[in-house]
């Protein structure tokens, strides 16, 4: 099946500073990327639609100046959570869509592993 | 997008057990998936049924979805300790949109 990777799984970072998450598609080209947010026990909260070449579309609520999304490639988008706080700690999810022509279904997501941010 | 709601939201059954779990949507749908998540990782897709379908089959696992009432079920059969996991329910109007997910179930399966 198809791959999507995160970097890092894991961060602890100091409040007020800035951390950049990956997420990457290792099987395919992905125009269209996905941002999750899951604060424990809750279900995952979609933040924003990263899009290939042009400005992610963010859910309503989500701060777009806190949350920078760059789609730099088909294959890469990043997550940077800017001056982050205590409460933008987290659990950030990235997902891709399947690809048509191949055998992965293009109404699947393939989902990343997973990034823990720590804000102390 | 739309959002599924699971129901439970926990469930506990012992090694062997079958375990059912549900999912209600409001709209019409393309197809409909269930993902399972492990403690701390990723969500992983276990199968997706077409609007067009009423039953289908995977391993262990068996989904049912009935477009008249707006629902699914997702049946595991002869529960293991592994299965103990989080599952979503995703309803979809297809071609790689976004999905949105409710606050699963939790299912505890103990030896």
């Amino acid at each position: 099946g198809a791959v999507v990777s995160q970097h890092p799984s894991w961060v602890i970072c100091k409040s007020g500073t800035s951390v950049k998450i990956e997420c990457r598609s290792l099987d395919f080209q992905a125009t269209t990327m996905f941002w999750y947010r899951q604060f424990p026990k809750q279900s995952l909260m979609l933040m924003a639609t990263s899009n290939e070449g042009s400005k992610a579309t963010y859910e309503q609520g989500v701060e777009k100046d806190k949350f920078l999304i760059n789609h730099a490639s088909l294959t890469l988008s990043t997550l940077t959570v800017t001056s982050a706080h205590p409460e933008d700690s987290s659990f950030y999810i990235c997902s891709v869509p399947g690809t048509s022509g191949r055998k992965i279904s293009t109404d699947t997501q393939y989902f990343g592993p997973g990034t823990r941010l720590t804000v102390l | 997008s739309q959002q599924g709601e699971e129901d439970p939201q926990a469930l506990s059954i012992q090694e062997g057990e079958n375990a059912t779990m549900n999912c209600s949507y409001k709209t019409s749908i393309n197809n409909l998936q269930w993902y399972r998540q492990n403690s701390g990782r990723g969500l992983v897709h276990l199968i997706l049924i077409r609007s067009n379908e009423r039953e289908k089959h995977s391993g262990r696992l068996r989904v049912t979805l009935d477009t008249s009432k707006k629902s699914s079920s997702l049946l595991i059969t002869a529960s293991r300790a592994a299965d103990t996991a989080s599952y979503f329910c995703a309803p979809s109007t297809g071609g790689g949109n976004k999905l949105t997910f409710g606050t699963g179930t939790q299912l505890k399966v103990e030896l």
